[in-house]
Parts: C-alpha cells; structure tokens; sequence
C-alpha cells in the first residue's frame, strides 16, 4: 500500500483566516484528490488533479478553495477565508493503477487526514 | 436519488455471527467498485475491489450484481477487531476518474 503522508495532523484557525493543507505522496503519481468528511457524515469529493491540472471538482470547491502541486512532489488545498462549516477531516487520496492480465484497476489511497477546526 | 446508498445500520453483532450489507448504486456509467473500512476518526483503507464474477478474501467476499446496480459485502465469523464502519465506493468513469462513497455502515461486534 502506498504512503501517503499529510500535514498538519490538527490544524486549528480562526474564521476568516486563510489554511494550506499538504499531502506528499511518497512516490510519483499523477492522480491526486481531495476529500472532506464532516464529523458524522460522508466523506464528499472536493476535486481531483491529473497532470498538474485539476480534472474535475465537486459543487463544494468554490472559489473559496485552490489546489496546487508547487514543486512537484507537495500537493496542497488552499481554503481562503475560512468558515465555520469548513471545520472537517480532509483527506487527501492518490491513485494507483494496477495492470493486471485481463483488466487494469485502479485503487483509491488514502493519507491519515489534516482535521480542520474553524473557530 | 442519492449516487450510492448503503444500509442504514447499525449493525450489532456477536462474535462469530455472519453479516451482510448491501450497497446500490445509480449511475449505469460506473465501472468499477470497491469496499472500504474506516475505523473512528481515521482515514477510509480499502478492504477490497469488487468484481463482476465475485471475489473471497479470507472471511471477507463480495458480490457485484450490475444489472441490479448491486454490491454486497459478507463477512463470515465476525472478529471484534472487524467493529468499523464500511463505506461503499464506487467510481464512475464519466469526466475521468470520480470516485463516490456511500454514507457507510456500522458493524459493532460484540463480545
């Protein structure tokens, strides 16, 4: 299973302040996403990122939210000017693609999460 | 009609009991399906991928009905260790890759 690894663990803020959450996937791939789950819910699709290009997102990622990939390795959510009900667990995922004999599958690996408090 | 639904739950069983959940999907376009676990506060882990002719993996074997847009997961002889909660994935190939998750199921297995 591949590691993938997210920073800050907790990150607590207050509203309106802007938060970066990273994700380092510990070896290259080229399909990236960002989830959120809010406590008691489901965990909803924010946006996906292939290519250094965001390849599709959800009615949730506004212009509130950014993706980047700065430096080739880091892969980071920006929330500006954050709300209260932005407070959840983001997850970052990557995909792998495995080619088997007869089909090729493609698995979803999910990081620990950064958990989100807005105050 | 939601994309992914999943049984309500939850589930409270004893140990060694078998259980089933059951999962269904909207989207004819989806292509491929997966069983995940996620423990409390923690990041969802694949269990497994679900495929058209079935497939066993220990005490864990699921089932893809695509006609019926129907997935199932069985657990046999229950561990307390299995208490989580298991989400239902399904990705649907229509603008690239998107993967949906069900509201999941809670399994609490009893001593």
């Amino acid at each position: 299973e591949p590691e993938v690894t997210q920073t800050p663990s907790h990150q607590v803020t207050q509203m309106g302040q802007e938060v970066i959450l990273r994700c380092v996937p510990i070896s290259n791939h080229l399909y990236f996403y960002w989830y959120r789950q809010i406590l008691g819910q489901k965990v909803e699709f924010l946006v996906s990122f292939y290519n250094n290009e965001i390849s599709e997102k959800s009615e949730i990622f506004d212009d509130q939210f950014s993706v980047e990939r700065p430096d080739g390795s880091n892969f980071t959510l920006k929330i500006r000017s954050t709300k209260l009900e932005d407070s959840a667990m983001y997850f970052c995922a990557i995909l792998v693609v495995v080619q088997g004999e007869s089909a090729t599958n493609e698995k979803l690996f999910f990081g620990s999460g950064t958990q989100l408090s807005v105050l | 009609r939601k994309e992914v639904e999943q049984d309500p739950g939850p589930f409270n069983v004893p140990e060694g009991a078998t259980v089933a959940f059951n999962c269904t999907y909207s989207n004819s376009a989806s292509q491929s399906f997966f069983w995940y676990r996620q423990d409390c506060r923690k990041e969802p882990k694949l269990l497994m991928s679900v495929y058209s002719s079935g497939n066993e993996d220990g005490r864990f074997t699921a089932q893809l009905n695509r006609a019926s847009q129907y997935i199932s997961l069985l657990i046999r002889d229950s561990k307390l260790s299995d208490s989580a909660t298991y989400l239902c994935v399904v990705n649907i190939l229509l603008y690239g890759q998107n993967f949906v998750f069900g509201p999941g199921t809670r399994l609490s297995v009893l001593p």
